[in-house]
């Protein structure tokens, strides 16, 4: 089972639709968890941190389930801007950090 | 505030040759990570350097290679460079190790 997994997509959306996405991680001793877009040949930005409690910016509401491993984004209200591909960033604890980035969920939002 | 830069933006080498690649943090931030992505492929992490040190390495060959200076800045160096090292490059600091990273803009390099 690889580390960080995310479904590739692409997720076809209308504007205004909500669209979720999941990321599943396999190690339970991971710390911290981030959301990135990256858009096309472009460094990724992030998103949002990803908090035990939830956490929501606007439209974008991010979600840990530590007792299934897995972190969500959810995206009230798609605009067509939201296009993009979403990574999902989970840290893990102890000597042997590595950052380890999922390989991104594709979204397009059409009109 | 100044974000991370990366210089070159686009580098062209033929194989054997050897790249630099170099990093300028936020200013504060002492973590410098090194990515490589592969046209259509996701970030590969390749080093962490924190505080001068490198602290890990992914599953890279020891031809990938860095360091880490006073100023936090960092050089990535590619030695005996293949066809399949070609890809962007990108840099990321984070204030420490659990925090956020952000990212620079990257290196294109391309080896012919």
């Amino acid at each position: 089972r690889k580390e960080v997994e995310q479904d590739p997509g692409p997720f076809n959306v209308p504007e205004g639709a909500t669209v979720a996405f999941n990321c599943t991680y396999s190690n339970s001793a991971s710390q911290s968890f981030f959301w990135y877009r990256q858009d096309c040949r472009k460094e990724p930005k992030l998103l949002m941190s990803v908090y035990s409690s939830g956490n929501e910016d606007g439209r974008f509401t991010a979600q840990l389930n530590r007792a299934s491993q897995y972190i969500s984004l959810l995206i009230r209200d798609s605009k067509l801007s939201d296009s993009a591909t979403y990574l999902c960033v989970v840290n893990s604890r102890g000597g042997s950090y590595i950052p380890t980035f999922g390989r991104g969920t594709s979204l397009i939002v059409h009109p | 505030e100044a974000g991370v830069t990366q210089s070159p933006t686009h580098l062209i080498k033929t194989r054997g040759q050897q790249a630099t690649l170099r990093c300028s943090p936020i200013s504060g931030h002492t973590s410098v990570y090194w990515y490589q992505q592969a046209l259509g492929l996701g970030l590969q992490f390749l080093l962490w350097y924190d505080e001068g040190e490198e602290r890990n390495r992914g599953n890279f060959p020891p031809r990938f290679s860095g360091r880490q200076f006073p100023n936090y800045s960092s050089e990535l160096n590619v030695n005996a460079l293949e066809l399949e090292d070609s890809a962007l490059y990108l840099c990321a600091s984070s204030f420490s190790r659990d925090n956020e990273q952000f990212f620079g803009p990257g290196t294109r390099l391309t080896v012919l």
